[in-house]
């Protein structure tokens, strides 16, 4: 099955710009996903690729794809002190339905 | 709005003592699916469920039951708690491009 592996940790400085990295075994996934989930809450999907796109960018967010080395990050440009979280690399490698996560990777912004 | 609805947000329990996590969607969505969050192991998935009355198990199922039998609910059931399911449990519901988290639950056995 799919194996997603991620950092566990990054330490930024508030305007600074945050990248994130994951890699993933299952060549096969068709949907990459980040997802944030913040102290006591549950996970809120940030943006997803399709397996068929190379970059995808939203807002101060920008999500790039290596398929030939299975490589996905997510850039966090200009970052703030509310972007401090866990962030969830996520791949489908048989579908939409079946999601799986890396072990995240806790961002801590300082400022 | 759009919402996955988990209960209890919290709970402890003794060992043995069976209990139920209950979930509820509001998208009409066929697809829903419990996961448990542990440090250091991060989300890994117990059930799944493609529609009523279908469910199939994940990668964590041991000790752990579900049931489908109407679109919108989807329970989390321990017939036999035991301290290693002390973890934070998350139920999600999918459209074909995004799962959308309930808040969790916090389970404590001891």
């Amino acid at each position: 099955g799919e194996d997603v592996e991620q950092s566990l940790f990054l330490s930024v400085r508030e305007g600074d710009s945050s990248v994130i990295n994951c890699t993933y075994t299952d060549s096969s996934s068709t949907y990459l996903y980040w997802y944030k989930q913040e102290p006591g809450a549950g996970l809120q999907l940030l943006t997803y690729i399709f397996s068929n796109m190379d970059m995808k960018q939203d807002q101060r967010l920008t999500v790039l794809l290596n398929k030939k080395d299975k490589h996905l990050s997510l850039r966090i440009a200009d970052t703030q002190t509310g972007d401090s979280a866990i962030y969830f690399c996520a791949g489908s490698g048989s579908g939409y339905s079946t999601l799986t996560f890396g072990k995240g990777t806790m961002l801590l912004v300082s400022p | 709005e759009a919402q996955v609805t988990q209960n209890p947000r919290y709970l402890i329990t003794v060992t043995g003592k069976k209990l139920t996590v209950t979930c509820s969607q509001n998208m009409n969505h066929e697809y829903m699916s419990w996961y448990r969050q542990d440090p250091g192991l991060g989300l890994r998935q117990i059930y799944y469920s493609m529609n009523v009355e279908v469910t199939d198990k994940g990668d964590v199922p041991e000790g752990y039951k579900v049931s489908r039998k109407e679109k919108r609910n989807f329970p989390l059931i321990l017939e036999s708690p035991s301290p290693n399911q002390t973890s934070l449990y998350f139920c999600a519901s999918s459209s074909r491009y995004e799962a959308f988290f309930g808040q969790g639950t916090r389970l404590t056995v001891v």
